[in-house]
């Protein structure tokens, strides 16, 4: 059974870098054909896909944050990782790392727990 | 950008009556439609892709249907662990992108 895990910061500080992982388990990141994605909801809010990382390494972006956004593979570790950088308290938010099926017309089988991030000084 | 809009945005229904949730696109999205229950503290759960399959595990009264840009997911009969939020999402084939309507909360009436 394949599970996602992720960890990281649960407090940033405004204009500094977030930066999470997603651990791989129960499977290759790098098998099947998947693609990798972050999602995030603020408090009370509804969900964002962030973005994704085919398990080839390339990486696509919602273009609201594209510029603050890099998403990585460690193969080796067989996990995915998020960086956003300049960040600010509207980036608060429980983050999600997900896993895409592309024999479910690319809807996210796979869910981590999620992971709190609160950016405050 | 394809914008979903989820309608109504709380639904209120007492237990075995039926619940018909809305999801409309701002263009086709063809049958690249989902639909997730969220419970609170918890991470959304997949119900429905392909705008009308069902995922492994769900329950036979939940349904889905429609095509393009109108569709719907109906709860034939409201049990208790079905009081949760519901969210629609598209996936554009190119460029790769996935966007999520704002969710309907369907609560105990």
């Amino acid at each position: 059974q394949l599970q996602l895990q992720e960890s990281g910061s649960g407090l940033v500080k405004p204009s500094q870098t977030l930066s999470l992982t997603c651990a791989v388990s129960g499977g290759s990141i790098s098998s099947g054909g998947y693609s990798w994605s972050w999602i995030r909801q603020p408090p009370g809010k509804g969900l964002e896909w962030i973005g994704y990382i085919y398990h080839s390494g390339s990486t696509y972006y919602n273009p609201s944050l594209k510029s603050r956004v890099t998403i990585s593979v460690d193969r080796s570790k067989n996990q995915f990782s998020l960086k956003l950088s300049s960040v600010t308290a509207a980036d608060t938010a429980v983050y999600y790392c997900a896993r895409d099926n592309p024999r479910y017309y690319a809807a996210f089988d796979i869910w981590g727990q999620g992971t709190m991030v609160t950016v405050s000084s | 950008e394809i914008v979903m809009t989820q309608s109504p945005a709380t639904l209120s229904v007492s237990p075995g009556e039926r619940a018909t949730l809305s999801c409309r696109a701002s263009q086709s999205v063809s049958s690249n439609l989902a639909w997730y229950q969220q419970k609170p503290g918890q991470a959304p759960r997949l119900l429905i892709y392909g705008a009308s399959t069902r995922a492994t595990g769900i329950p036979a009264r939940f349904s889905g249907s429609g095509s393009g840009t109108e569709f719907t997911l109906t709860i034939s009969s409201l049990q208790s662990e079905d009081f949760a939020v519901y969210y629609c999402q598209q996936y554009n084939n190119w460029p790769p992108t996935w966007t999520f309507g704002q969710g309907t909360k369907v609560e105990i009436k």
